[in-house]
C-alpha cells in the first residue's frame, strides 16, 4: 500500500512557542491531505482540507490562523501550530489521496505536549 | 442523526471467536467504504476498502457494505489477542478531494 510519514513522531514544547509538523507521501504523489486531530479515546476529528498549491479549507471552529497549513508540493505539505498552549496539546494525524487513486492512507501520527 | 453511527463497546471476545463489527450510515452518496484498525497511540491502519455494495476478503477478516441499508460490517475470523485495537469504519463519497468521513470507533479486547 501507499505510504505517508510524519514528522516528528512526538514534541513537547513551551507555551508560546511555535511547532511545525511534516506530512510526506513516499511512494505516490498526494493531490490532496487532510490534517485531523485526535484526544485521547476519540475518533477522529478533521481539521482542514488542503490540495497542492492552494489554500486550505479549514472546518468549522477551527483557527486557520493558529494552525497555518502549506501544501507546497505532490508529496508534501506542512502544519504549523502557531503560539502553541497546552490545550493545543493531542495527536495529530494526515492522511493522502493520490493522483493514481491511492484513498485513505494515514501517516503515523504526531503526539504533541505543549507545557 | 450523525453520519455514521458506531457502537464504541468496548467489545471483549475470547481467543479464536469470530468478531463482527459494523456502522450504520445516513448519506446515500457514499460509495467509498473503509475500516481501519488503530493501536493505541499509532495512526490508523487500512485494513479493507470497498466500493459500493459486496464483500471483499482479505485473509481473516471480511468487509460486507449493504447500501440499500445503509449499513456496512467487518468480520474477523479466529480473532487473536493480537487483534485487540479500536477499530474504525470510515465512508466518503469519492476517491478525490472529500475527506472521510469516521465513526467513534470499536475498541475491541481479544482475551488469551
Amino acid at each position: 500500500g501507499a505510504v505517508v510519514s510524519q514528522h516528528p513522531s512526538w514534541v513537547i514544547c513551551k507555551s508560546g512557542t511555535s511547532v511545525k509538523i511534516e506530512c510526506r507521501s513516499l511512494d505516490f504523489q498526494a493531490t490532496t491531505m487532510f490534517w485531523y486531530r485526535q484526544f485521547p479515546k476519540q475518533s477522529l476529528m478533521l481539521m482542514a482540507t488542503s490540495n497542492e498549491g492552494s489554500k486550505a479549507t479549514y472546518e468549522q471552529g477551527v483557527e486557520k490562523d493558529k494552525f497555518l497549513i502549506n501544501h507546497a508540493s505532490l508529496t508534501l505539505s506542512t502544519l504549523t501550530v502557531t503560539s502553541a498552549h497546552p490545550e493545543d496539546s493531542s495527536f495529530y494525524i494526515c492522511s493522502a489521496t493520490g493522483l493514481a487513486g491511492e484513498l485513505g492512507y494515514f501517516g503515523p501520527g504526531t503526539r504533541l505536549l505543549v507545557l | 442523526q450523525k453520519e455514521v453511527e458506531q457502537d464504541p463497546g468496548p467489545l471483549s471476545v475470547p481467543e479464536g471467536a469470530i468478531v463482527s463489527l459494523n456502522c450504520t450510515y445516513s448519506n446515500s452518496a457514499f460509495q467509498y467504504f473503509m475500516w481501519y484498525r488503530q493501536y493505541s497511540r499509532k495512526g490508523p491502519e487500512l485494513l479493507m476498502y470497498t466500493y459500493s455494495s459486496g464483500n471483499k476478503e482479505d485473509g481473516r477478516f471480511t468487509a460486507q457494505v449493504d447500501k440499500s441499508s445503509k449499513y456496512i460490517s467487518l468480520f474477523i475470523r479466529d480473532s487473536q489477542p493480537s487483534d485487540s485495537a479500536t477499530y474504525l469504519c470510515a465512508m466518503t463519497r469519492n476517491s478525490g478531494n472529500t475527506p472521510l468521513v469516521f465513526g467513534k470507533g470499536t475498541r475491541l479486547s481479544v482475551i488469551a
